[in-house]
């Protein structure tokens, strides 16, 4: 069975700071991994995602994400976060080849101050 | 073009009765899946069609729920009868096969 596991539900930082949301995740087969922020009342918008090649992974909005498989990780990082940001994430795993099926962690609630 | 969309944005029922939930997926888009998100939770799986054959429903509770997707194009996502511990937000993704996978706005569902 997959699962992920999302350090910190809420996370605060100041306008311009780095953004770090972190992610641990399971998976006995080679894994694909997700990134998606959720502004409220709405659905879940993919930032990006990590299927194989290349570990580092550039998405929407500045965002990016790294697959570390030796410490099951995919972390998603902001050089200079803006308060259009705030939104709640969600790390989210399936099998490569496994139907599709994802498996979200239970999300980050990301707060920017001025 | 135009994305998943889903119907009714809000219902509030009371305990017992029953509600229905319907979505059109992204045209061309095989694959449809229905997700239920309690609060402060992430997203999880419900029930997953590839054009109007179910996939994976093994996280469906089939004593109340039922999900249905005629024709494979829109689907219904019913529930009967309602519990207190079913309010959450209903979300309906669509993908090309096992593509990515785009959600719609949601329903969210207040039971009483």
């Amino acid at each position: 069975a997959q699962s992920v596991t999302q350090l910190g539900s809420h996370v605060s930082v100041s306008e311009g700071a780095l953004v770090l949301l972190r992610c641990n995740y399971s998976s006995s087969v080679p894994p694909y991994l997700f990134w998606y922020v959720q502004y409220p009342n709405q659905g879940l918008q993919l930032l990006l995602k990590y299927t194989t090649g290349a570990t580092l992974v550039k998405g929407i909005n500045g965002f990016e994400a790294e697959f570390k498989k030796s410490e099951t990780s995919f972390h998603l990082t902001k050089p200079s976060a803006h308060m259009s940001d705030a939104a709640e994430y969600f790390c989210a795993v399936s099998d490569q080849g496994g139907g599709n099926k994802l498996t979200f962690g239970t999300g980050t609630q990301l707060k920017v101050e001025l | 073009e135009a994305g998943v969309a889903q119907s009714p944005r809000y219902k509030i029922i009371e305990k017992r009765q029953s509600v229905a939930f319907w979505c059109n997926p992204i045209s061309g888009h095989a694959t449809l899946y229905w997700y239920q998100q309690i609060l402060g939770q992430g997203p999880k799986l419900l029930i997953q069609f590839q054009n109007n054959g179910v996939v994976d429903d093994s996280q469906l509770p089939k004593d109340r729920f039922s999900a249905e997707r005629l024709k494979g194009v829109d689907s219904t996502l019913k529930i009967q009868p309602a519990k207190l511990e079913d309010s959450a937000v209903y979300l309906c993704a669509s993908s090309f096969l096992t593509d990515t996978q785009y959600f719609g706005p949601g329903t969210r569902l207040t039971v009483l």
